[in-house]
């Protein structure tokens, strides 16, 4: 399984303010996402992270709010843009298995943002 | 999107319980996969199931691929303290979309 390590783990920000979380992997993957998961709930789907192209938004996510980079196969960073008390959550940065482990998703340690 | 169905949504057990938990879908799924999440953490890969009617062991953990594909389920054996988490499911249909249960919220009384 791969290896995720994402930064900051935890922040406090302020209304109005923007925070960009790193995600790195230790091996080259295809398939990366970000998903948020706001107090007490499961996981949503933000985006698909695609390599050298425009992430991927599912519904109710637009880049304008959530802007993604993914310069390469192993690191990908999630923009919280203009943050507002409904923005705290828990963005995971996860990626889908090679090899053996193809099928499964992964996730990293998730960055906790509370937003005052 | 996909809704899962997972259930209980909360238990609370004495250690040593076995405990069972389950997940339905209305489409068919290719793969079901089983997460714990402990608090302040990302959620970590149980068990991943491939086939239709397949049986696969963790340890204590023990998790099915109904036959209908549609649904599975885990069952914990001889709980203790450190089991406690919440714990989800997931199914993939495509290589790309997996989606997710509600989550169970299982307590373990020493």
């Amino acid at each position: 399984s791969a290896v995720i390590s994402q930064k900051p783990s935890r922040d406090i920000c302020q209304r109005g303010t923007s925070l960009t979380i790193q995600c790195q992997v230790d091996s080259q993957v295809t398939m990366m996402f970000w998903y948020r998961q706001q107090p007490g709930q499961s996981l949503t789907l933000i985006a698909t992270a695609n390599q050298g192209s425009e992430a991927t938004y599912e519904s109710g996510f637009v880049i304008d709010k959530f802007p993604i980079s993914r310069p390469n196969l192993t690191f990908s960073t999630l923009t919280v843009s203009n943050m507002s008390p409904e923005d705290s959550s828990i963005y995971l940065c996860s990626v889908v298995g090679v090899g053996a482990n193809t099928g499964e998703l992964f996730f990293g340690e998730g960055s906790r943002l509370t937003v005052l | 999107g996909q809704q899962l169905n997972q259930s209980p949504q909360s238990m609370f057990i004495q250690e040593g319980e076995d405990v069972s938990m389950n997940c339905t879908s209305s489409s068919i799924f290719n793969t079901w996969l089983w997460y714990k999440q402990d608090p302040g953490e990302g959620p970590v890969l149980l068990i991943a199931l491939y086939k239709a009617g397949e049986l696969t062991s963790n340890g204590r953990l023990t998790a099915q691929f109904g036959i209908t594909r549609k649904d599975s389920f885990l069952n914990i054996s001889a709980s203790i303290p450190s089991d406690v988490g919440i714990y989800f499911c997931a199914g993939r249909y495509n290589f790309n979309k997996f989606y997710f249960g509600s989550g169970t919220k299982l307590n373990v009384k020493p």
